[in-house]
């Protein structure tokens, strides 16, 4: 089973700076790895597959990469609406074993 | 405009049993795989299970296995997760969740249905 883990848990960050989230396989996943944004009680949306690659409609401001099994998620000059809880997703494995993060939760500074 | 619907959610005790539905609209849906994501409480999301496109592929997660049945019906564009033998910690929104691309099969997901809340309590 591939265990993804994000860092920080919480991340406290003022409007206007850039937040970056980490993730981590705890094996290869080559760039099979998504994130998502989600709202309070609302539905998780897709921001980046394919580890870099933004979703439709997403902002530029969104951005991620990859080094080996370490993921980032990198939001430039942080804007009201960007404050939620951030998920990174596993889809390496077959047959399909997915796997979340435990989320981290941007808040404000 | 691609949309998942889900329903049947509700409170059910412990042993008992539950159907939720996934109402899939604006895309054929007989040409994609299809999952089930669940979210307990204030906790993160768990992937439970997934269909291929012609139902040839089932795979659940091992918190389910044995208690849990996923079925599909492209004639009817539907969705479902059959749940038995119910325990309080399957307590959740229950979200059904397409892969992205037609005829693919582990990808990520979008979209996402709206969520039904499945609560096992007495």
């Amino acid at each position: 089973e591939i265990v993804m883990t994000q860092s920080p848990a919480t991340l406290s960050v003022s409007p206007g700076e850039r937040a970056t989230l980490s993730c981590r396989a705890s094996q290869s996943v080559s760039t099979n790895l998504a994130w998502y944004q989600q709202k309070p009680g609302q539905v998780p949306r897709l921001l980046i597959y394919g580890a870099s690659n933004r979703a439709t409609g997403i902002s530029a401001r969104f951005s991620g990469s990859v080094s080996g099994t370490e993921f980032t998620l990198t939001i430039s000059s942080l804007q009201s609406e960007d404050f939620a809880v951030y998920y990174c997703q596993q889809y390496n494995n077959w047959p399909p074993w997915y796997s979340f993060g435990q989320g981290t939760k941007l808040e404000i500074k | 405009e691609v949309q998942l619907v889900e329903s049947g959610g509700g409170l059910v005790k412990p042993g008992g049993s539950l159907r939720l539905s996934c109402a899939a609209s604006g895309f054929t849906f007989s040409s994609y795989t299809m999952n089930w994501v669940r979210q307990a409480p204030g906790k993160g999301l768990e992937w439970v299970s997934s269909i291929s496109a012609l139902s040839s592929s089932i795979y659940y997660a091992d918190s389910v296995k044995g208690r849990f049945t996923i079925s599909r019906d492209n004639a009817k564009n539907s969705l479902y997760l059959q749940m038995n033998s119910l325990r309080a910690e399957d307590t959740a929104v229950y979200y059904c969740a397409r892969v992205a691309i037609a005829a693919a099969g582990t990808l990520w997901f979008d979209p996402w249905g709206q969520g039904t809340l499945v609560t096992v309590s007495s």
